[in-house]
């Protein structure tokens, strides 16, 4: 079963603070993206990678920076927390063909800026 | 880019019921990859089933969609609705690049005892 696990759970934050959300994927997967999701606007792409070191521009990725440090590591960070980025985010990870594309979500990351 | 829209909002419906989730796409690419996903209440978005190949039907756990080309459709229908099906559900076109995923705004169904 693949795995995805993303930390912490639930985070706390006030305007202007500083965020770092984790994900590590144990997939063995090239692809990870990290996704907002809000009531009315599903799930967006912020920012995705295709293995360490790779950074790719989502649909919605002002405010947000990340980094891949290894191919099991995606990191999501706010460098000026804003009450906009108030959402539950979603870690995830795909393999190519062989795994028919399917994208495996962590459990998210609830995350409230004051 | 690619796109989807999907039945808007909130659908409820009354246990045993037929359930019939639209979706249609726009997608640049001519050998389309449509997937649904579900996410129950307090979990996160699963696969529930996929298509790559047109005019065939593709059935997990009880439902079922068949991807048609001709009319850019990737409909979700279940015969019988169940309490256990009430969730979200997204449709969502393979973008070629990156394996994204776009998805759309979901839609949510309520089924009632």
């Amino acid at each position: 079963e693949a795995a995805v696990t993303q930390s912490p759970r639930n985070k706390v934050t006030v305007t202007g603070g500083n965020v770092t959300l984790s994900c590590r994927q144990t997939n063995s997967h090239n692809y990870m993206y990290w996704y907002r999701q809000d009531t009315g606007h599903g799930l967006r792409l912020i920012h995705y990678s295709y293995g360490a070191g790779n950074l790719q521009i989502g649909d919605v990725p002002d405010g947000y920076k990340a980094t891949r440090t290894t191919q099991e590591d995606f990191f999501l960070l706010l460098e000026l927390a804003s009450p906009s980025q108030t959402s539950l985010y979603f870690c995830a990870s795909s393999g190519d063909w062989g795994s028919s594309y399917e994208q495996y979500f962590g459990p998210g990351t609830r995350l409230t800026v004051l | 880019g690619d796109s989807v829209t999907q039945t808007e909002g909130l659908v409820t419906l009354t246990e045993g019921l037929p359930v019939m989730l639209n979706c249609t796409y726009q997608t640049i690419y001519s050998n389309p990859f449509l997937f649904w996903y579900v996410q129950h209440l307090n979990e996160s978005p699963r696969l529930l089933l996929k298509s790559f190949t047109d005019n065939k039907r593709t059935e997990h756990q009880g439902f079922h969609a068949t991807l048609h080309k001709s009319s850019s459709s990737f409909h979700l229908q279940k015969s019988s609705a169940q309490l256990s099906d009430s969730a979200l559900y997204y449709c969502a076109p393979l973008s070629g690049s990156f394996n994204k995923l776009t998805f759309g705004a979901g839609t949510r169904l309520a089924v009632c005892p």
